[in-house]
């Protein structure tokens, strides 16, 4: 495997389920993101990890739940979401952080919350 | 505030020039990005310029920055059925971690 990798890349889900989303970069980056894009929306950065520690939640709701175990993989834990949280999640990496944006991104994992 | 503005969609026939246009708010941008997202995948960084030039070429990919309007294009020469994607504008802002994106404009190339 190389680049950036999410799984799973399709996940549908009830509003009182939990899931987790998991994404492994193999490029030896020290800083990790999860972005959420929706249909005619920017894109919106919601947690950066840089060396496994937090460094960045822009108000997120505490229904999304992020961990970083080391600095090659990133997990999403999700619990009793909503409907409008359907969306893709991406994951990001960079060599550091403020890294001049050469931010490499998965595919994504396209959720649907029922 | 922070706001990256572009349209939508454009169309352009196989073997013209594609421009893809994008207007930014904030003046202390340190870089501006092109990516493109292909259907079902993430996005990929084309290239990017440092606001404090003017334009950057590469292969067919040319990027012109206008500061003083705060404008950047993406000028795709000889566009070709394999540019078809959604074409994201971004700005980073100095000591900020956050890239701001634009919507995305979608590239359709008609034959």
């Amino acid at each position: 495997e190389t680049g950036v990798t999410q799984t799973p890349r399709h996940l549908v889900m009830g509003m009182t389920n939990k899931k987790s989303l998991k994404c492994e970069q193999h490029l030896g980056h020290n800083a990790m993101y999860w972005y959420k894009q929706s249909a005619k929306k920017p894109l919106e950065l919601m947690f950066v990890y840089s060396l496994e520690e937090r460094v960045e939640n822009n108000s997120v709701p505490s229904r999304f739940s992020p961990e970083c175990p080391n600095s090659s993989h990133l997990f999403l834990h999700l619990h009793t979401l909503q409907p409008e949280d359907s969306a893709l999640y991406l994951c990001a990496s960079s060599q550091e952080r403020l890294s001049r944006g050469e931010q490499f991104f998965g595919p994504g994992t396209r959720l649907t919350v029922l | 505030g922070e706001d990256v503005e572009q349209s939508l969609f454009l169309s352009v026939r196989e073997g013209d020039s594609s421009v893809i246009n994008c207007t930014y708010t904030d003046s202390s941008s340190t870089y501006l990005y092109w990516y493109k997202q292909e259907p079902g995948a993430g996005l990929q960084l084309l290239t990017y310029i440092f606001s404090n030039m003017d334009m950057k070429q590469d292969q067919r990919l040319t990027v012109l920055l206008n500061k003083k309007d705060k404008h950047l294009s993406l000028r795709i020469a000889d566009t070709q059925t394999g540019d078809s994607a959604i074409y994201f504008c971004a700005e980073s802002i100095l000591g900020d971690d956050k890239i701001i994106f634009g919507k995305g404009t979608r590239l359709h190339i008609l034959p």
